[in-house]
């Protein structure tokens, strides 16, 4: 079975601190594929970053960066100089096999809360 | 392009009530994916259409069933409705099984009462 930890149940910080929300994961697969998404307070999920196992390199986006170590099973998600806008709840999620990559297991999800 | 949309966005019913749910997915995603969002259990994955036919289920009662029509689009229907039934309803669409990533509409909140 699949299981995402996000320990982490919320999150505050001041404007213009960096922050980095943790992620664990278990999974049986070799095959695998790691995501972050935001969701607002609209509801809507916003899909931001998506890992497979094979891909260990990590990322950086701007403001957004992620580490992802299989040896930890862990895929970190780091906000640099947050900004109120980046105030959501953040689900790290992990999918089987293409063909099942559907079946996102989602963790419980870190609020962010950034303030002036 | 168009995002997924979902309605209503709001519905209220009462307990013993059947409810149906609409998704229409991006223009072109011929996958729709279902999960349920509650406080007490997050997100979880309801059931995924693919080409008119369920491909993946989720661990959820026979009282959700679902369909996809020709062109994509989806419903979600909740039978028989329970107080613990109340949830935020996303619909996820993708291009098709071969891409992993997937895209979220707003949601559907529908209140038991």
């Amino acid at each position: 079975a699949q299981k995402v930890t996000q320990a982490q149940t919320e999150i505050s910080v001041v404007e213009k601190e960096d922050v980095t929300l943790d992620c664990v994961y278990e999974t049986r697969d070799t095959t695998y594929y790691l995501f972050w998404y935001k969701q607002p307070p609209s509801g809507e999920l916003v899909f931001l970053i998506r890992r497979n196992s094979f891909d260990e390199q990590n990322e950086i986006s701007g403001r957004y960066s992620w580490n992802f170590q299989k040896s930890t099973s862990s895929f970190n998600f780091t906000i640099t100089a947050s900004q109120v806008v980046d105030s959501a709840v953040y689900f790290c999620a992990l999918s089987g096999e293409t063909g099942t990559a559907s079946k996102l297991t989602f963790g419980t999800g870190t609020r962010l809360q950034v303030t002036l | 392009k168009a995002g997924v949309t979902q309605t209503p966005r709001y519905l209220i019913k009462t307990r013993g009530q059947q409810v149906t749910l609409s998704c229409s997915p991006i223009s072109g995603h011929r996958s729709v994916s279902w999960y349920q969002q509650t406080p007490g259990q997050g997100l979880q994955f309801l059931f995924e259409y693919f080409s008119e036919t369920q491909r993946n289920k989720g661990n959820f009662p026979g009282r959700f069933s679902g369909r996809q029509f020709s062109n994509s689009r989806s419903e979600m229907n909740v039978s028989t409705l329970e107080l613990g039934d109340s949830a935020l309803y996303l619909c996820a669409s993708r291009p098709g099984q071969a891409y992993n990533e997937q895209f979220f509409g707003p949601g559907t909140r529908l209140t038991v009462l």
